[in-house]
């Protein structure tokens, strides 16, 4: 199974840019990558998965490169509302999806 | 669509008391999953499974037992609790278990605390 490796914490101001970055040195061929937010309290939610390249969405961006090892989430122009743990997951077809520790972000104002 | 419901939503349980905490879902979906998150750490997959009747470990299986006779529930029991599973317990549920390309949604979680 591929394992992941994200920063533990991270600090940002509202109204920045805030990239988070995953590192998945054993990924497979078939892994997609794939991103989730957890506030307090409640389960974690989908942000934006993606294989290779760049994917955007209304939320964030995923960037991946060529060979895949690493992929950086960027939040665009952040708010209080952000404040959350960020998880990186990488799902390698065999039903486990394991999640790693998590890059607790905390925007302030 | 209720989406993933899982109740109760707390629960306070005595040292080697059993209970059950129930999880279902309205898509349809073949694959569900329970994971438990403590205090400032990750969520750890505990069972999972891909279809009615079939189930396998996750990374934190012991003390849990879970079957799946139905698409819909997914229930996790605790045989006898034990402090260490003070916990919050979360249930997630994705459509294909085959498909890489997949989105897991998850309950809003059971909290639990063994005394």
């Amino acid at each position: 199974l591929a394992k992941t490796t994200q920063p533990i914490s991270m600090d940002s101001y509202e109204g920045q840019e805030v990239n988070i970055t995953c590192s998945h040195n054993n990924i497979a061929t078939n892994d997609y990558i794939t991103w989730y937010q957890q506030f307090p309290s409640q389960g974690p939610r989908f942000i934006i998965q993606g294989y290779k390249t760049k994917v955007t969405n209304e939320v964030a961006s995923l960037f991946i490169p060529a060979d895949r090892k690493s992929s950086t989430l960027s939040l665009p122009r952040v708010s209080l509302s952000d404040t959350a743990v960020y998880y990186c997951l990488v799902f390698s077809g065999t039903y486990k999806y394991i999640f790693g520790t998590g890059t607790r972000l905390k925007v302030l104002a | 669509n209720a989406g993933v419901t899982q109740t109760p939503k707390f629960q306070v349980l005595k040292t080697g008391q059993s209970m059950t905490l129930q999880c279902a879902q309205d898509m349809n979906h073949e694959y569900m999953s329970w994971y438990r998150q403590d205090p400032g750490m990750g969520l750890r997959l505990i069972h999972y499974s891909v279809g009615a009747g079939i189930t396998d470990q996750g990374e934190v299986p012991n003390g849990y037992n879970v079957s799946r006779s139905t698409t819909e529930d997914f229930p996790l029991r605790l045989l006898s609790a034990a402090p260490s599973q003070t916990s919050v317990y979360f249930c997630a549920s994705s459509y294909s278990p085959t498909g890489v390309e997949e989105t897991q949604y998850f309950g809003p979680g059971t909290r639990l605390l063994v005394l």
